[in-house]
């Protein structure tokens, strides 16, 4: 699986959209881009992924750029409950052979100050 | 849906001991996955099961490490004679069989302190 590269902190105002990079120049055309958090003390926590087009749910939107080497992890009103550590994972989606396991680097830790 | 749940989500341990944890899955997911995670660090995968076949292991499982899924549904990891170096959280995860590589769904993991 590909390598990401996120910064090691950030800070937001609570209220205000939290916008989270990751890069991940050496990704190939089956892998997808995952996001996971994990609030302290707690298991992580799926939050969304994505292969090329740009994706929303209830919790978050992610956007990937066209030649696919970088994306945002976007919180759009972020509140206090979302201070965490981000983690951006790049993994093959398709079944078969290779292994299944998620790869998580150190992530992003995210502070929402009141 | 009650998600993955684990037990205890606690274990305080004499150095030599062994312990066991237990990961109840959500229900309909045949894929279950332990993961340990250390202070300071984003959790590192262990195995995998597909049903009750254990299909990969990480060279971190060492031989005091086993790991069961004998009915397909819940599954255990046992640690043999702990070391202090086993302290750490220990995270399970199931996921569906869909869409190829679906998102995996994390318990709140299981904490142990070997003392």
């Amino acid at each position: 699986d590909a390598k990401t590269t996120q910064p090691t902190s950030m800070d937001c105002a609570e209220g205000r959209a939290a916008n989270l990079p990751c890069n991940h120049s050496t990704i190939s055309g089956n892998e997808y881009v995952y996001w996971y958090r994990q609030i302290h003390s707690q298991g992580p926590q799926y939050i969304i992924h994505g292969l090329k087009n740009n994706e929303t749910n209830e919790m978050a939107s992610l956007i990937i750029t066209e030649d696919r080497k970088s994306s945002t992890l976007i919180l759009p009103h972020a509140t206090l409950r979302d201070t965490a550590v981000y983690y951006c994972i790049v993994r093959e989606q398709n079944s078969g052979a290779g292994s299944y396991q998620l790869t998580f680097g150190k992530g992003t830790k995210l502070s929402v100050i009141p | 849906d009650t998600g993955v749940s684990q037990d205890p989500r606690h274990k305080i341990t004499k150095r030599g001991q062994n312990v066991t944890f237990r990961c109840d899955p959500i229900s309909e997911h045949n894929r279950l996955y332990w993961y340990r995670q250390t202070l300071g660090q984003g959790p590192e995968f262990l195995t995998y099961f597909q049903n009750e076949a254990q299909l990969e292991k990480s060279r971190l499982l060492s031989d005091r490490f086993s790991a069961e899924r004998p009915k397909g549904s819940f599954s255990t990891l046992e640690i043999q004679r702990t070391e202090q170096g086993d302290s750490a959280m220990y995270l399970c995860a199931s996921s569906s069989t869909s869409g190829g590589r679906p998102p995996q769904y994390f318990g709140p993991g299981t904490r142990l302190t070997v003392t």
